[in-house]
Parts: structure tokens; sequence; C-alpha cells
């Protein structure tokens, strides 16, 4: 089966740095998204890995591992705003984006 | 209009009566899909269109059917609701066929089935 794995929670510092991790068993591998969501809101794109290594993109990097199908999302100088949960999804063989549950990161002040 | 809108916002409805959930984008993008989200589960894809005139099943397609009569418009219809079709329903959009284009998605729609 395919399978996405993430923490359910996570807990941060404003200031600090977090990173959630992604794992992923799928049928095939065309790529590896990063969403964010705010709560009661709709999710919006962060970034996109399909080769191996990191992508940065301001205070957001997303690394990724295709041998060990992982992959990270790494957010430095924590704002409130950073306060949401952070979607993991793959896209398969037959190029449909497969979803993890997703990882709600709380903030504190 | 502007990016991916939905309607309605929620929506109360009682087992075995119809509902079409509306999603319009203006962003002449050529893929649109129906997603639902439950909790503690990911996105789930209940149907997509590649483009205007073709329609495809997702993971979900159970209970549900679409339409893609036009590039902007994709109805999703309930054609007899059930309780376990209680969820948040999303709409998205990409500029191409494949989902390794960024998908835009619709503010969602609340629906409760009782």
């Amino acid at each position: 089966g395919q399978n996405i794995d993430q923490p359910t929670e996570m807990t941060a510092t404003e200031g600090a740095i977090v990173q959630i991790n992604c794992t992923y068993q799928t049928s095939g591998f065309n790529g590896l998204f990063w969403y964010q969501q705010h709560a009661g809101e709709a999710p919006t794109f962060l970034s996109y890995n399909v080769l191996d290594g990191l992508e940065e993109k301001g205070r957001f990097s997303s690394f990724l591992s295709r041998s060990k199908g992982y992959s990270y999302l790494l957010l430095k100088e924590l704002q409130m705003k950073d306060s949401a949960s952070y979607l993991c999804a793959v896209e398969d063989s037959n190029y449909q984006l497969i979803w993890g549950a997703g990882t709600k990161l709380i903030i504190k002040p | 209009i502007a990016g991916i809108t939905q309607a309605p916002t929620s929506q109360i409805l009682a087992a075995g009566r119809r509902m079409t959930l509306r999603c319009t984008q203006d962003m002449r993008h050529n893929a649109m899909y129906w997603y639902r989200q439950d909790l503690g589960l990911g996105l789930r894809l209940i149907h997509y269109s590649n483009t205007a005139g073709t329609t495809g099943k997702g993971e979900v397609p159970d209970g549900y059917s679409v339409s893609r009569a036009n590039t902007d418009d994709f109805p999703l219809t309930l054609a007899s609701a059930v309780p376990s079709q209680t969820s948040v329903y999303f709409c998205a959009s990409s500029d191409g066929g494949r989902s390794t284009d960024t998908q835009y998605f619709g503010p969602g729609t609340r629906l409760t089935v009782l």
C-alpha cells in the first residue's frame, strides 16, 4: 500500500528552528510537495522537491532523499503566524498526489 | 472572482438528499480536483479532470460524480448523501494535467450529513 508518515503534532518556540519529517512508501515517485494549512483555511503551496538535496526559500527549506524515502521541512526564525498544519504529499506513478495527515505545529512565545 | 471559489461555505444535509458542491476558477487552469479532508487523515482525491470534457476517478470516488462541461467549472454531486460523507471538501486546480504542477485550493465546503 501507499503510505505517508508525519508526526501528528510538534511544539516549538518563537524565534527557534523546527524540522518536520516525512517518510513515504509509494508506487513510484514523481516529486514531493509541502503545503501549509492554517486552521479552517485551504492548503497553500510551500515547496516542491524532485531531486535529492536541499531547496531553500527564505525562512523555509525542504530536503529530499529518494533512496531513503524521506523528506523534511525546516522552518527558521519561527514566527507566531507559522502556527499551522504542514502537509507532505508525494506524486505517485499515476501522477496523483498521496497526502500525509499533516503535522500540526504549535508555536509558543 | 480571483482564484478559485467554492459554494456553499457550509451545509447541513439530511441523509438521502442530493447535493451539488460548486467550484469555479478564473485562472484558465486545465486540471481540476476534488478532495475530502477528514480529521486524522490526509487529503483524499475523489475525482479529477485533466481538461474540459474529461474526468477521472481518484482514491475515493464511490457515492460522488463530477462533470467538466467547460474550463472554469467543476461541480461535485452527491446523489444520495450518507453520514460517512460528512467532511470538508476542497476543490483545487492546476495549470497542467500533472500533479507536479502546483495545485491551488479553494476555501473549502464543510458538509454535515445527518
